[in-house]
Order: C-alpha cells, then structure tokens, then sequence
C-alpha cells in the first residue's frame, strides 16, 4: 500500500521569504508521480506542481519547486518569495492504483500562514 | 477548458430532505471521483467512476449515491443525511489509467445538514 506523511501540521513565513514544506511517501510501485494541491480557505483544490519518479531535474512551476529526493522517499515543496495569498491548505498527493483505477490520495497536509 | 463545476456551492438541508450535488466536466476525463473533506483534514475518498460506471465504493453508507448519466456529469444523491454528514464535498476529474496525470477538482458544495 501507497502511504503519505505530511510531518508538519503547521508553518509560519514571513512575506518575501522562502519556505519548504516536507512530504515523505512509501511506494513500491518501479514508477509513480508526486503531486502538491493548495486549498484555500474557499475550498478549491489547486494544483501547484508534479514530479514523476524518472524525471531526471526537479520540477519548477514559478514560484513552486519540488525538492524530489528519490532514494530518501521524498518530495518536499518549495514556496519562494511568500506572499500572502499563499496562506492554506497544502497537500501532497499520489495516485496508487486500486480496483484498476488510479485514485488520487493525500497526506494529511500542511498549514501555511504567511505573516506580513 | 480545465473547469470542474460544482452546484451548488453551499447547501443546508434538514435530516429528512432529499437533494442532490452535481459536478460537470468538459475535459474528456474518464474518471470521476467523490470525496468528503472535514475541516482541517486531508479528502476522504467516497466514490469512483471510471468509464461512466462505479469502480469503487468506500463502503459508504447507503445515504448517498451517486449516479454517473454520462461522461461529463456525476452527481451524489443526498438522503435522510446525519448532522456528522455535514462537510465539504469535492469532485474531482482525472485522465483514467494515468498515475502521471493530476486530477482536477471543483470548489465544492459546504454541506451543513441540520
């Protein structure tokens, strides 16, 4: 069975700085992705960012990065330059396969405040 | 068109009321997926559809069901619902068969059941 720990319930930044958000998962499927959502208080889950397991560089979307430690299991968030609409929800994610369907299933998430 | 649409966004409704909650997408996706999410917690899986028929039931209580009229819509079915049923319900539309693919998800209907 696919697992996901999300260790830190909650972080604070102040606005401009950098901040890494962790995520550790257990797989033993030879190939999988890495997924990060934010949720706003307004409830939409937001894709931010993936990593596939055999991508050779870490993946950047804008602001997001994704620190992929292959052989240490993780996958932790990177958030540059905070602002402070990036207070909410994060969530790391997967989709392990079950019943032949791939089902999209997530750690139990990280709260991000983000202090002026 | 990247949209998953939920309707409505909020709901209250009384423990002998019948409703429904209903999700649309455009985006040729294959699998539809049902989550109920606390506050403060990760979703919950509910429901799976893949190719328009249920793939997978998470033992949920018979209160709810879904139903999937076709490839773009998936509805949820709500009665006799309990206060402890009152939570954010998602849908979310994926690529089926892609462990690569994200999934995309609606802003959800708030449910408070009263």
């Amino acid at each position: 069975a696919q697992k996901i720990t999300q260790t830190q319930p909650g972080m604070f930044v102040q606005e401009k700085e950098a901040v890494t958000l962790d995520c550790t998962y257990d797989t033993s499927d030879p190939s999988y992705g890495l997924f990060w959502y934010k949720q706003p208080s307004s409830g939409e889950m937001i894709f931010l960012i993936y990593q596939g397991s055999y991508d050779q560089q870490n993946a950047t979307e804008g602001r997001y990065s994704l620190n992929f430690q292959k052989a240490r299991k993780s996958a932790n968030l990177v958030i540059s330059a905070s602002q402070l609409g990036d207070s909410a929800m994060y969530f790391c994610a997967m989709k392990p396969t079950a019943g032949g369907s791939y089902i999209p299933t997530f750690g139990r998430g990280t709260s991000l405040i983000v202090h002026p | 068109d990247t949209e998953v649409t939920q309707t409505p966004k909020h709901l209250v409704m009384g423990m002998t009321n019948k409703k429904s909650l209903k999700c649309e997408q455009h985006m040729g996706h294959r699998a539809m997926y049902w989550y109920k999410q606390k506050a403060k917690k990760p979703p919950e899986l509910m429901f799976v559809y893949s190719y328009e028929k249920l793939s997978i039931n998470e033992s949920v209580p018979s209160r709810f069901s879904p139903e999937c009229p076709n490839s773009s819509l998936l509805n949820l079915h709500l009665h006799a619902l309990q206060p402890e049923d009152s939570a954010l319900y998602l849908c979310a539309s994926s690529q089926v068969n892609r462990a690569d693919t994200e999934a995309f998800f609606g802003q959800g209907t708030r449910l408070t059941v009263v």
